[in-house]
């Protein structure tokens, strides 16, 4: 069983506030890691998809980093906005093309 | 609306029923999935199908039962499920694993 966990499991910020959370996976064996968005009652959304040891990708105010040798990834969320509030699941896909999902971070954004 | 349809969005059945999940999509993906998400848990993969062929079927229950008739439908086949299947059950698309995958909204499922 391959062990994928995110922190924190929840957490509340004032709008403005910028925030990060963690996804934490196993450092062999990687093939990809996932970031998705699942706001309530809609589906997730994918976010990021990276491959690489380094990789930093950026959507609009949402960035995110991988370290592969130390098997980490942070999502980053600068300026946070209440259409912000969601679930953010990571999900870490092996070299054997078996995906694990993180049980994800719930972020609220008050106004 | 993502290209994965899935219908119902709510289904409540009774332990002696036989119901089905569908799932749709028309984005020309070649691999469909069945996800279970239960309260406080990870999204826990069922089954995967590539090209219409079951690559995968993490030891579920046989009270749960897929069909993939072509590479745009799937199905989620359930009979005498027990109240612990109450769940969330999400389909889900791809064109290949680096590019993640294509969710549906879900079928919230309770059983009683």
């Amino acid at each position: 069983i391959l062990n994928v966990e995110q922190s924190p499991q929840s957490l509340h910020v004032q709008e403005g506030d910028s925030t990060n959370f963690t996804c934490s996976f196993p450092s062999s064996n990687f093939y990809a890691l996932h970031w998705y968005r699942w706001e309530t009652a809609k589906s997730p959304e994918a976010l990021f998809v990276m491959t690489l040891n380094g990789d930093e990708k950026k959507k609009g105010r949402i960035s995110a980093t991988l370290n592969t040798k130390e098997g980490y990834s942070y999502l980053y969320i600068k300026g946070s906005q209440p259409e912000d509030s969601a679930t953010y699941l990571c999900a870490f896909t092996s070299g054997y093309q078996k995906v694990t999902f993180g049980i994800g971070t719930k972020l609220q954004v008050i106004p | 609306e993502t290209g994965v349809t899935q219908t119902p969005r709510h289904l409540v059945m009774g332990m002696t029923n036989k119901k089905s999940l569908k799932c749709e999509q028309h984005l020309g993906h070649n691999a469909m999935y069945w996800y279970k998400q239960s309260a406080k848990k990870p999204l826990e993969l069922m089954f995967v199908y590539s090209l219409e062929e079951r690559v995968e079927n993490n030891s579920v229950p046989s009270r749960f039962s897929p069909e993939c008739p072509n590479s745009s439908h799937l199905f989620l086949h359930l009979h005498t499920l027990q109240p612990e299947d109450s769940a969330l059950y999400l389909c889900a698309s791809s064109q290949g694993l680096e590019d993640g995958y294509t969710f549906g909204s879900g079928t919230r499922l309770t059983v009683v």
